[in-house]
């Protein structure tokens, strides 16, 4: 079974850029989660999908962040403009569905802002 | 905010010796999860531990919950060079949008 794909792995931009990252979750996983995870740090939920609805994104700046799920399958997470303190991973990771299940995460993304 | 707090935050072990991590939380929750991070593996989920149970083994892993103090932990039996890595508690508070909130980590280092 292929895992979670996200691309690009890493990323260097200059604070006030922008920046788009990409998750494939595993094939008929119905929830998408981003997450954010600091250096030293646990991972923070930023936004939860159910399939293509938002079901939680309480945690995401909505000045500067943004994501969608288009066809409840793909996901992008866009950061626009880009802050010094959003250096950080940010993770994508999927489940069957919401509640009571193991979530399997992809690879990272590692973005760093100058 | 990060409802699970992770102790001991560094633990240092010999090959084959037991590491016990342990976890407190605040509120009342579904379940109880535990991942393992390394920068080989990425993120991996370990074991799962509802609400009304309290304990469960997985081959090397066991893991207890007990509700009453907010409280689990999770003990590697015979330790090996490639369980270092960092670990998390993460729970499902009850009542919420069923979200994983995660700890800040412990760093376990298992030396050859």
């Amino acid at each position: 079974e292929a895992g979670v794909a996200q691309s690009p792995r890493y990323k260097i931009i200059e604070k006030r850029q922008s920046v788009a990252f990409w998750c494939n979750p595993i094939s008929g996983h119905a929830t998408l989660y981003w997450y954010q995870q600091i250096l030293g740090q646990g991972p923070k939920l930023l936004i939860q999908f159910q399939n293509n609805g938002v079901v939680d994104d309480s945690q995401l700046p909505k000045d500067r962040f943004s994501a969608e799920r288009l066809k409840g399958v793909d996901s992008t997470l866009k950061i626009q403009p880009a802050k010094l303190e959003d250096s950080a991973v940010y993770l994508c990771a999927s489940s069957w569905t919401s509640g009571s299940f193991e979530q399997f995460f992809g690879p990272g993304t590692r973005l760093t802002v100058l | 905010s990060q409802q699970g707090e992770e102790d001991p935050q560094a633990l240092s072990i010999q090959e084959g010796e037991n590491a016990t991590m342990n976890c407190s939380y605040k509120t009342s929750i579904n379940n109880l999860q535990w991942y393992r991070q390394n920068s080989g593996r990425g993120l991996v989920h370990l074991i799962l531990i509802r609400s009304n149970e309290r304990e469960k083994h997985s081959g090397r892993l066991r893991v207890t919950l007990d509700t009453s103090k907010k409280s689990s932990s999770l003990l590697i039996t015979a330790s090996r060079a490639a369980d270092t890595a960092s670990y998390f508690c993460a729970t499902d508070a009850q009542g919420g949008s069923e979200k994983l909130v995660f700890g800040k980590g412990m760093k376990l280092t298992v030396n050859p």
